[in-house]
């Protein structure tokens, strides 16, 4: 079945090591997106990709970087994690056609710092 | 201003009984799109339903439907006869504009508990 995939789907890594978010696609979607959603909150975009264009919301902080090296996978990069960057990261991804179509989810990763 | 406002932070209901979750939402577009997700403990997102702002016809899928009011800007959700696994947290989303990459904008989620 076509789908995204997120892993791993636990990380644990320590304050100020940094840590690589993989999620991958089979739905060949033109746009990839990045959430971060923390404890009983909403998700929280940080990013997307539009096919190779990448597109960072203005209140994402600079220690967040996102790659996307082919259609299938795009990665989140956190250069150095702090305890607030402890959440629930989710990879979602759409088509980009001129209808409505929903953004498909991930499983998601939670990230734990230490 | 919130773009999406979801009133109710928690709601319990009876198995078998039938729930609405409220939703209502704040855009000055004319093309736009609605969407519930339920999101169950293990964290994934799942696409319930989908209503569009020119659509006449409420969405139905299944037990889910959306109870649409345009005039009255509010997309609520109707889950009839609840089961034990429609326990999760439920979220209203709302993307404006027509074919592009726009993000989707989240209300804050109601939890909702089916009792046995």
């Amino acid at each position: 079945d076509a789908m995204v995939i997120q892993n791993p789907r636990y990380q644990v890594t320590q304050f100020g090591k940094p840590v690589t978010l993989s999620c991958s696609q089979t739905l060949n979607h033109n746009v990839m997106y990045w959430y971060q959603q923390k404890s009983s909150q909403a998700p929280k975009l940080l990013f997307h990709y539009y096919d190779k264009d990448f597109n960072n919301e203005a209140d994402t902080p600079d220690n967040f970087q996102s790659r996307r090296p082919n259609t299938s996978f795009c990665f989140l990069d956190i250069r150095s994690p702090g305890l607030g960057d402890a959440a629930m990261y989710l990879c979602a991804t759409s088509p980009l056609e001129g209808g409505w179509e929903t953004q498909y989810f991930g499983p998601g990763t939670r990230l734990l710092v230490l | 201003a919130q773009k999406i406002t979801q009133t109710q932070p928690g709601m319990f209901v009876q198995e078998k009984e039938a729930v609405t979750l409220d939703c209502t939402y704040d855009t000055s577009d004319q093309s736009y799109g609605l969407f519930w997700y339920k999101q169950p403990s293990s964290g994934e997102m799942i696409f319930l339903i989908y209503q569009g702002s020119y659509d006449e016809q409420n969405a139905t899928e299944g037990r889910y439907s959306l109870n649409f009011q345009k005039a009255r800007k509010s997309a609520n959700l109707v889950i009839s006869a609840s089961q034990l696994g429609d326990s999760a947290m439920y979220f209203c989303a709302m993307r404006e504009g027509r074919g592009s990459a726009r993000q989707l904008t989240f209300g804050s989620g109601t939890q909702l508990t089916v009792l046995p």
